[in-house]
C-alpha cells in the first residue's frame, strides 16, 4: 500500500555539522515532494520541495535530493544550529490531488 | 501577512459530545485541507475542500464532517466524540487545488474524557 516511511526515528548531530534526514516513499505515482519541520506544539512548516521531474533543489541551507530508481528522498541541513531541533516529516502527493501523504517522522537533536 | 489560523487553540471535551473547529486559511487561498496528527506519528488526511466543494476525503468515519465558505474559512464537525480522536487537528491552505503546496495553521488540541 502507499506510504512513506523515514529510515530513522532519531537522529543526533553535532552543532555545526551538516545532517542528513533520509526517506523511502513506495507510491510510485507520486508527483510531488515536500519536507515539513515540525516543533513542539506547532503546526509543520513548510521547508523545501521537489518535483518528480527534478532530483535536486537547494533553499537557504537545505538541500532536497530525490532518486525516484530507489524512491528515495533525503534532507540535507548545512551547518545544523540548535534552532533545528524539531521532528521532521517527509511527505509525498499526487498532483492529481491534494491529499498529502506523511511519514511518522524524524526527531533531530542538535549536541553542543 | 497573516498564516493559516485555526481557533480554539485547545479544547476539552468528554465522550459523546461534538466539536467545531475553525480555519482561516492564508489570504488568497482558496484550498483548505484538514489533517488529525496523533501523538507521536505524522499528519492524517481527513478532508479538502475547493471553492466549497469536498474535493478529497480520507478513511475517517461519517462522524467527521466539513464544510467551507463563501470566504474559504472552512470548518470541521466532529461528533459523537470517542477517546480516540484526541489528538491534533491541522488546518492547512493552498492557492488552488491539484498539488499545491500546503501551509499549515498551528492546530487545535484537542482532548477527550
Amino acid at each position: 500500500g502507499e506510504s512513506v516511511g523515514l529510515h530513522l526515528p532519531t537522529l543526533s548531530v553535532q552543532e555545526g555539522d551538516n545532517s542528513i534526514i533520509n526517506c523511502a516513499y513506495s507510491n510510485s505515482a507520486s508527483d510531488y515532494f515536500i519536507w515539513y519541520k515540525q516543533e513542539s506544539g506547532k503546526g509543520p512548516q513548510f521547508i523545501i520541495d521537489i518535483r518528480s521531474n527534478m532530483d535536486k533543489r537547494q533553499g537557504q541551507r537545505v538541500t532536497v535530493l530525490l532518486n525516484k530508481t530507489v524512491k528515495h528522498l533525503s534532507l540535507q541541513i548545512a551547518a545544523t544550529q540548535p534552532g533545528d531541533s524539531a521532528v521532521y516529516f517527509c511527505a509525498e502527493m499526487e498532483n492529481r490531488d491534494d491529499k498529502i501523504i506523511f511519514g511518522k517522522g524524524t526527531r533531530l537533536h542538535i549536541l553542543p | 501577512d497573516a498564516g493559516v489560523t485555526q481557533s480554539p487553540t485547545h479544547l476539552i471535551k468528554t465522550r459523546g459530545q461534538h466539536v467545531t473547529l475553525r480555519c482561516s486559511p492564508i489570504s488568497g487561498h482558496k484550498s483548505v485541507s484538514w489533517y488529525q496528527q496523533v501523538l507521536g506519528q505524522g499528519p492524517q488526511f481527513i478532508f479538502q475542500y475547493y471553492e466549497k466543494e469536498e474535493r478529497g476525503r480520507g478513511n475517517f468515519p461519517d462522524r467527521f464532517s466539513a464544510r467551507q465558505f463563501p470566504n474559504y474559512s472552512s470548518e470541521l464537525n466532529v461528533n459523537a466524540l470517542l477517546l480516540g480522536d484526541s489528538a491534533l487537528y491541522l488546518c492547512a491552505s493552498s492557492r488552488t487545488s491539484g498539488g499545491m503546496t500546503q501551509y499549515f495553521g498551528p492546530g487545535t488540541r484537542l482532548t477527550v474524557l
